[in-house]
Formats: C-alpha cells, structure tokens, sequence
C-alpha cells in the first residue's frame, strides 16, 4: 500500500496570507490526524477528522481549520498566517479505531515571511 | 503542562551496544503508548506500540517496557545501530478521548557511533 502522502512539501507565504495543505491517508484509512511540529513547542496534535467529522481538537486558534472529504482525503487551512506559524505540519492515518497506530506522512515545511 | 515527558535532549552510544530511552507520563488516563523515530525532513516512523495491560513488548532489536505504577517506560535498542541514530519520540493516547489524539514528549537526539 501507498503511504500517506502531503502536498506540497515546502511553501512560503507572508504574514497575513492564508493556506491550505492537503493530506491522502493510506488505501482504506478513514482517520486522518494533523500535527503541527515546532522547534519550542515540539509535536502538537491539532485535530482529527473521521468520516468527514471532526473528531478531536487540540488547543489551536480558530485560525486553524480543516475538512475532510468522501475519499478520506483532507486539508488544512491556516487563515492570517504569523510568524509563528512558520512549522512542519504533518498528518497521520489510521482506520479510526482509538487504540490503532497512526501512520505519518512525510509533512510540508511551512515558512512565513 | 507537558503530560509525556523525555528528560534526555540526547544519548550517544557506541555500536553494538544497548541504547535505552526513557519517558514519563502524568496522565493517569494514558493507556496505549508508542515510540516513533524521526529522522530531519521527515515524517515519523512507527516503531513499536504497548497496551497498559502489558509491561513488555518486543519487535527484533527493539523492546518496549512500561512500568504503570512509575508512570515511566523505556525502548531498549540491542544491539545499536548507526543507522538507528535520529530523533525518538514517545506517545501516548488516553481513553478520555475518542479516536486518534497523541500526546508527544520532546523527543531524544539518540547517535550511535561506529
């Protein structure tokens, strides 16, 4: 099987722009996690979407958002970006059961400017 | 309030000896815990999971220990690699929550000299 993917892998914005990352999880998973990693924060989970229904939320502003698709497939967007979003944002499958192992992508490296 | 903690920033060992890292956890909810190794650039790989109604998972070089009472575990590596030199993280998910949610410890440098 495939692993998960991301695209794009590296992007550069400026302040106050918005993006959108997207994520296919592996053949058959219907769970898809994102996380953000930061040098001072370490490896933060942001939320989760199963079914096309959040499932899970960490402590993130609103600013932060995603969806998830029929296929499974899923985005994030990060409207107003600052500087301290500057981050890897990887994303995670399993099949959606709780106690599963998540598998990772190979993440985007993000850097606002 | 960092919930899995990894006291060491690094470990350096020499090849073909035993690498062990350790963790902590203060969630009292936490009931499935992995380790993950990540190398720069990249997605973390999946390395070896354990329920806590185990103390003990074993995967080829790799063995997984839990001490639930201490609230710590521990991967042992044996024999040790370079090629296992990267960044490990523990994990951990709880039974408060639905679905998938890991909380991640700050990882530790491990560097396995020939």
């Amino acid at each position: 099987k495939a692993g998960v993917t991301q695209t794009p892998r590296y992007l550069i914005k400026t302040r106050g722009q918005q993006v959108t990352l997207s994520c296919s999880p592996i053949s058959g998973h219907r769970s898809v996690s994102w996380y953000q990693q930061t040098p001072g924060q370490g490896l933060q989970f942001l939320f989760e979407y199963f079914s096309e229904t959040q499932r899970n939320k960490g402590n993130f502003p609103g600013r932060f958002s995603g969806r998830q698709f029929s296929n499974s497939r899923s985005e994030m967007n990060v409207s107003t970006l600052e500087l301290g979003d500057s981050a890897l944002y990887l994303c995670a499958s399993t099949d959606g059961g709780s106690r599963e192992t998540q598998y990772f992508g190979p993440g985007t490296r993000l850097l606002v400017l | 309030d960092q919930q899995v903690k990894q006291n060491s920033p690094s470990l350096s060992v020499q090849e073909g000896r035993i690498s062990i890292l350790n963790c902590d956890y203060t969630n009292s909810m936490f009931d499935y815990f992995l380790w993950y190794k990540k190398y720069p650039a990249e997605g973390p790989t999946f390395l070896i999971s354990i329920s806590s109604i185990k103390d003990k998972n074993e995967d080829g070089r790799f063995t997984v220990f839990l001490n639930k009472s201490a609230k710590h575990l521990s991967l042992h590596i044996v024999p040790s690699q370079p090629g296992d030199s990267a960044v490990y993280f523990c994990a951990a998910s709880g039974r408060e929550t639905s679905g998938s949610r890991l909380t991640f410890g700050e990882g530790t440098q491990l560097t396995v000299n020939p």
